[in-house]
């Protein structure tokens, strides 16, 4: 199974900075997502970060908060824009193959503060 | 779009004894039931999956049921120790669909010594 890597780990940032994520997978996928998981509640999708073109966002989320990029098959980043307090959450990068399984990494701990 | 319910939000069972955790979709195409167990700190971790050509699936302690009629799959962990204590998370998707998984809220798993 796949092996995904997430940098930071954790961080905390000031409000009105942005942070980029990074995510990178040790075997070529055909699917990346990024999820957002609120202390203590389920994972909500943010978007499928699409190889070669723009991201695909869920409603709520926007690409000009979300900046989403993946420049090949085993790497993609998160940025979170223009941080408030509400953005403070863990942050997961899941890829998969196919009709394969969808692994995820550990997640990056953010803090606004 | 998909909705994915789970219960109970918490189960405490004794070691030694069984823990089911149920959950209902409602986007009859979905065929792809993914089971992740999350630790504190880490992130969700694949532990079975079932896809709608079968009714059920098993390792070892852990099985999966699912009633595609119905609407809903269930997760039995049988002999339970210590080490199941933990958040455990169904999922629904179309497999091989550009779609993420739709998550349910979670169990919270307490295993009694």
């Amino acid at each position: 199974s796949a092996v995904i890597s997430q940098k930071p780990s954790r961080d905390i940032c000031q409000r009105g900075t942005s942070l980029t994520i990074q995510c990178q997978v040790d075997s070529q996928v055909t699917m990346m997502f990024w999820y957002r998981q609120q202390p203590g509640q389920s994972l909500t999708l943010i978007a499928t970060a699409n190889q070669g073109s723009e991201a695909t966002y869920e409603s709520g989320f926007v690409i000009d908060k979300f900046p989403i990029s993946r420049p090949n098959l085993t790497f993609s980043t998160l940025t979170v824009s223009n941080m408030s307090p509400e953005d403070s959450s863990i942050y997961l990068c899941s890829a998969g193959t196919g009709e394969g399984p969808l692994h995820f990494g550990n997640g990056t701990r953010l803090t606004v503060t | 779009g998909e909705n994915v319910e789970q219960h109970p939000s918490t189960l405490s069972v004794q070691e030694g004894d069984s823990a089911v955790i149920k959950c209902t979709y409602s986007d009859s195409a979905s065929n792809y039931f993914p089971w992740y167990k999350q630790e504190l700190g880490k992130g969700p971790q694949l532990i079975i999956d079932i896809r709608s050509n079968v009714g059920e699936k098993k390792d070892q302690r852990i099985a999966v049921t699912l009633n595609k009629t119905a609407k809903h799959f269930s997760l039995h962990i049988t002999e339970t120790q210590p080490e199941d204590s933990a958040v455990y998370f169904c999922a629904a998707k179309v497999s091989g669909g550009a779609d993420g998984l739709t998550f349910g809220k979670g169990t919270h798993l307490i295993i009694q010594p």
